[in-house]
C-alpha cells in the first residue's frame, strides 16, 4: 500500500533562517507531487507541483523552492524565512488524474 | 479568486441530523473532489465526481454535481460527533499536473 511521510511535524523558526521540509512518498512510482500552504482556518494554496524528477512548477511568487531529487521524494526549501511563511503545509501525491493523497502535514512558525 | 467556494462557512448541528454544505466554481471541470480535514490534520479523500455524472454515494455520504448551475453538494446523512471536521471541495479542470483548486471549506460540528 501507499504511505506518504512528511517531517518534520512542526517547526519553530526565527525569521531569516533557512528551512527545508521533506515529503517522501512510498508503495508507487512516477507520482504527480505537491506542495500546498494552509493558512489557519483557510482552504489550500498549491505552491508547486512536479510531474517528474527535476520538474517543478511554481504556482505562487513567493519565498519558497522546491525540488525532486528522487522520485518519491520532493522537498520545499527557504534561503530567508519571513514571517508570513507560518502556516501548515501539506504535501499530496497522485496518480492518473484522480484523487491526490495528502501527508499528515507541518506546522511552521516563523518568529 | 477560489475556483471552489463552499456555502455555509461553519455548520453546527446535532447528532443524528443530516448535514448539506454547497461548492459553487467558476470554470469547466473535469471532476470535483470533497475532503475532509481533521483539526492539525492532512487532508483525507471522501469523494470524485465526474463531469458527466450526477450523483455519487459512499456509505453515508451523498454528493451531487450540477454543471450547468456549477454546483456541487455534500450530503452526509445521521451524522455522528465523529463527523466533527472541516470539508474542502476541490475542482480539477484539467490542467497538466492534475492540479486541485480548493474550496476555503466548511467546518462541521456535530453534538453529541
Amino acid at each position: 500500500s501507499q504511505t506518504i511521510h512528511q517531517w518534520p511535524a512542526t517547526l519553530v523558526q526565527p525569521v531569516g533562517s533557512p528551512l527545508s521540509l521533506e515529503c517522501t512518498v512510498e508503495g508507487t512510482s512516477n507520482p504527480n507531487l505537491y506542495w500546498y500552504r494552509q493558512a489557519a482556518g483557510r482552504g489550500l494554496q498549491l505552491l508547486f507541483y512536479s510531474v517528474g524528477i527535476g520538474q517543478i512548477s511554481s504556482e505562487v511568487p513567493q519565498n519558497l523552492s522546491a525540488s525532486r531529487p528522487q522520485d518519491r521524494q520532493f522537498i520545499l526549501s527557504s534561503k530567508k524565512l519571513l514571517l508570513s511563511d507560518s502556516g501548515f503545509y501539506l504535501c499530496a501525491w497522485s496518480v492518473n488524474y484522480n484523487e491526490q493523497f495528502f501527508g499528515p502535514g507541518t506546522r511552521l512558525t516563523v518568529l | 479568486s477560489q475556483q471552489g467556494e463552499e456555502d455555509p462557512q461553519a455548520l453546527s448541528i446535532q447528532e443524528g441530523e443530516n448535514a448539506t454544505m454547497n461548492c459553487s466554481y467558476k470554470t469547466s471541470i473535469n471532476n470535483l473532489q470533497w475532503y475532509r480535514q481533521n483539526s492539525g490534520r492532512g487532508l483525507v479523500h471522501l469523494i470524485l465526481i465526474r463531469s458527466n455524472e450526477r450523483e455519487k454515494h459512499s456509505g453515508r455520504l451523498r454528493v451531487t454535481l450540477d454543471t450547468s448551475k456549477k454546483s456541487s453538494s455534500l450530503l452526509i446523512t445521521a451524522s455522528r460527533a465523529a463527523d466533527t471536521a472541516s470539508y474542502f471541495c476541490a475542482t480539477d479542470v484539467g490542467a497538466a499536473g492534475n492540479k486541485l483548486t480548493f474550496g476555503g471549506g466548511t467546518r462541521v460540528l456535530v453534538k453529541p
